[in-house]
């Protein structure tokens, strides 16, 4: 069974510009979440797609959104990149309502 | 949400046997408790759930006293391939991850 998926691996990218991140849950999983985790620190939970709805979101700025498609695979779409948006992004699946995640490897993202 | 404390870091020889304990002493009747291991630029992976008592799967144990404030997540015979940083997380296994919070957890040093 393939593990839950991230591309790319590394991002790079320059302040003010937008940055897109990609998830794919596993198979059956209908939930995705995002979260992030800055350099030495916890995760942050940023937003919870379930059945192609955006159920819950973090304490994030607008400029962080995302959608989920039919085929429950998810993006995740940073705007106006700001030096502290540099991070480790994770993709998380599970299914509905379930608690227990299955987390990706992960995209880092560099913002210069 | 309940909310957990647990000890910032730890250290440990191969061979010991390493015991984390985590208090949540607003844990609610509904919530389960869950444990996951992150290494290093990867994302966390999920290691042991428990209610109440004692749950033992290939990779750890956790007990839980009768009051389940608190948890001790116990990793027999450990390697240097166990280093990592360990999160105790509780939340309702009805709802959604997203009300669940990752603290920054145990970093676990093991020594040859």
């Amino acid at each position: 069974e393939a593990g839950v998926t991230q591309s790319p691996t590394h991002l790079i990218k320059t302040r003010g510009q937008q940055a897109t991140l990609r998830c794919s849950p596993i198979s059956g999983h209908t939930s995705v979440y995002w979260y992030q985790q800055a350099l030495g620190l916890g995760l942050q939970f940023l937003l919870w797609y379930d059945e192609g709805e955006e159920r819950n979101r973090g304490n994030f700025p607008p400029r962080f959104s995302g959608r989920q498609f039919p085929n429950y695979s998810s993006e995740l779409n940073v705007n106006a990149l700001e030096l502290e948006d540099s991070a480790l992004y994770l993709c998380a699946s599970s299914r509905t309502g379930a608690n227990v995640l299955t987390f990706g490897a992960g995209s880092r993202l560099t913002v210069l | 949400l309940a909310k957990t404390t647990q000890p910032i870091s730890m250290d440990s020889y191969e061979g010991q046997e390493v015991n984390i304990t985590c208090s949540h002493n607003n844990i609610a009747t509904n919530d389960y408790i869950t444990w996951y291991q992150q290494f290093p630029s990867q994302g966390p992976r999920f290691i042991i759930q428990g209610y109440k008592t004692k749950v033992t799967n290939e990779v750890a144990s956790l007990f839980i006293p009768a009051d389940r404030k608190s948890s001790t997540l116990s990793l027999p015979r450990v390697s240097l391939s166990d280093t990592a940083v360990y999160y105790c997380l509780v939340g309702d296994a009805g709802s959604s991850a997203s009300k669940i919070i990752f603290g920054s957890g145990t970093r676990l040093s093991i020594r040859p």
